[in-house]
């Protein structure tokens, strides 16, 4: 089955920039979403179509693909953007969903 | 503003058979493509299935562990939708959350706004 593969862990200073990676075959032609969910909520939608931010979240998420890779950039990461971050795209035929394997983003 | 309410959670055992609604508001419901989505104790979110409204055809589409044994309906007279899940298996325990389709910015989205949850315990 078709499987999104993600880093499970990324770490940094408050101010610097994480970069989280998503590997998947069928990238290239299928949009690629990003959520956040913070410890004991439900997941919130923060960029879709590869690169568009919903109005609320803050500027200082991005997305970017390339290739079999999309990326979700957090530039000057807050305290409060400690999260799991998921990764979310459809395989080929665009019939089936599957998650990233997740990334906790801890900024200490 | 969009609310998903889950419901019929609970602890039931393995080869047992529970459903599960999700009550909506806030949106047109017979417009969106509703999906589950479940979540593990500790572990990362999986994608169970998703039906698409009525107008675009009310087809639903399954993970493979799961078909076969959930089945995803809908009532638009209600603002509800179901997941029927039968020979549950202790692998089945998690949190299974409801999530609805949404236009953002002229684009349809189809994982866009979330429930808070619903636990599902299989277990002896």
């Amino acid at each position: 089955s078709y499987e999104l593969t993600q880093p499970p862990s990324v770490s940094m200073s408050p101010g610097q920039t994480a970069r989280i990676t998503c590997s998947g075959d069928a990238l290239p032609k299928k949009y690629a979403y990003w959520y956040q969910q913070k410890s004991g909520q439900a997941p919130v939608l923060v960029i879709y179509d590869d690169s568009k931010r919903p109005s609320g979240i803050p500027e200082r998420f991005s997305g970017s693909t390339s290739g079999t890779m999309a990326t979700l950039t957090i530039s000057g990461a807050q305290v409060e953007d400690e999260a799991d971050y998921y990764c979310y795209s459809t395989d080929s035929s665009g019939n089936h969903g599957v998650f990233g394997t997740g990334t906790k983003v801890t900024v200490l | 503003e969009v609310q998903l309410v889950e419901s019929g959670g609970g602890l039931v055992k393995p080869g047992g058979s529970l459903r599960l609604s999700c009550a909506a508001s806030g949106f047109t419901f017979s417009n969106a493509w509703m999906t589950w989505v479940r979540q593990a104790p500790g572990k990362g979110l999986e994608w169970i299935g998703r039906i698409k409204s009525k107008t675009d055809g009310g087809t639903t589409d399954y993970a493979e562990p799961v078909k076969g044994r959930f089945t995803i309906s809908r009532d638009d007279s209600k603002n509800t939708l179901y997941l029927q899940m039968n020979s549950l298996e202790t692998e089945d325990t998690a949190v299974y959350y409801c999530a609805t389709s949404a236009t953002i910015n002229t684009i349809v989205v189809v994982i866009a706004y979330w429930g808070q949850g619903t636990l599902v315990t299989a277990s002896s």
